[in-house]
């Protein structure tokens, strides 16, 4: 079993709509949380991070936790074009001290 | 301003060819990652360092050697490129991993 799946997509998603993107994990001993945006040619950048369950807002993206079920969110709301982009779930433990990715999501966004 | 560059950004090369991808970063991370990424796939650790004279090879098995001479400084070097060489490579560094990383553009690589 994958430490952590997340489906590759695309999702395509008419503008202003609300988009949910998840992941599921394995190992309850993940402790870290964490959202990478991802546009074309370019390297991956940091949306989100969180520690605990619950939820946590920036803006338009809420980042949702629920670690009893292992799973995670990521809420885009008011979608714009330029939310296309592939977006990474990435998982950390400080026992191993290092990220886990999972394998993206390809989001479009249509004007 | 604080960020991470890796140069070249493209690279096309043929066979055989000794490569060196370079990485820099201006924010004094001590820690310093190379991932490879192929499309549709998971980011996969191929080197690693914590600091000044500390590499570690990654998740991934790779032909690539890595070397941390100075802290902003983490190059990654294939001495004989091969058509299977051929991906994106991402540099990364980070003060605190839990914190995330910040990663550079990238260095497109294909070997024919």
């Amino acid at each position: 079993q994958k430490e952590v799946e997340q489906d590759p997509g695309p999702l395509s998603v008419p503008e202003g709509a609300i988009v949910s993107l998840n992941c599921t994990y394995s190992n309850s001993a993940f402790q870290y949380f964490m959202w990478y945006r991802q546009y074309s040619r370019k390297g991956p950048e940091l949306l989100m991070y969180t520690y605990s369950s619950g939820n946590k807002e920036d803006g338009r993206f809420t980042a949702q936790v629920d670690k009893s079920s292992k799973y995670i969110s990521l809420f885009i709301r008011d979608s714009q074009p330029s939310d296309s982009a592939t977006y990474l779930c990435a998982l950390f433990m400080n026992r191993d001290d290092k990220i886990i990715f999972g394998k993206g999501t390809r989001l479009h966004i249509l004007p | 301003e604080a960020d991470i560059y890796q140069t070249p950004r493209y690279l096309v090369i043929g066979t055989g060819k000794k490569i060196t991808l370079e990485c820099s970063q201006t924010m004094g991370h001590d820690k310093m990652y190379w991932y490879q990424q192929d499309p549709g796939m998971e980011l996969h650790l191929i080197h690693y360092s914590y600091g000044v004279n500390s590499t570690e090879k990654g998740d991934l098995s790779s032909e690539s050697t890595v070397s941390r001479i100075r802290t902003e400084h983490f190059p990654l070097t294939l001495e004989s490129a091969r058509p299977s060489h051929t991906s994106q490579y991402l540099c990364a560094s980070s003060e605190q991993v839990y914190g995330g990383y910040t990663f550079g553009s990238g260095t497109r690589l294909t070997v024919v």
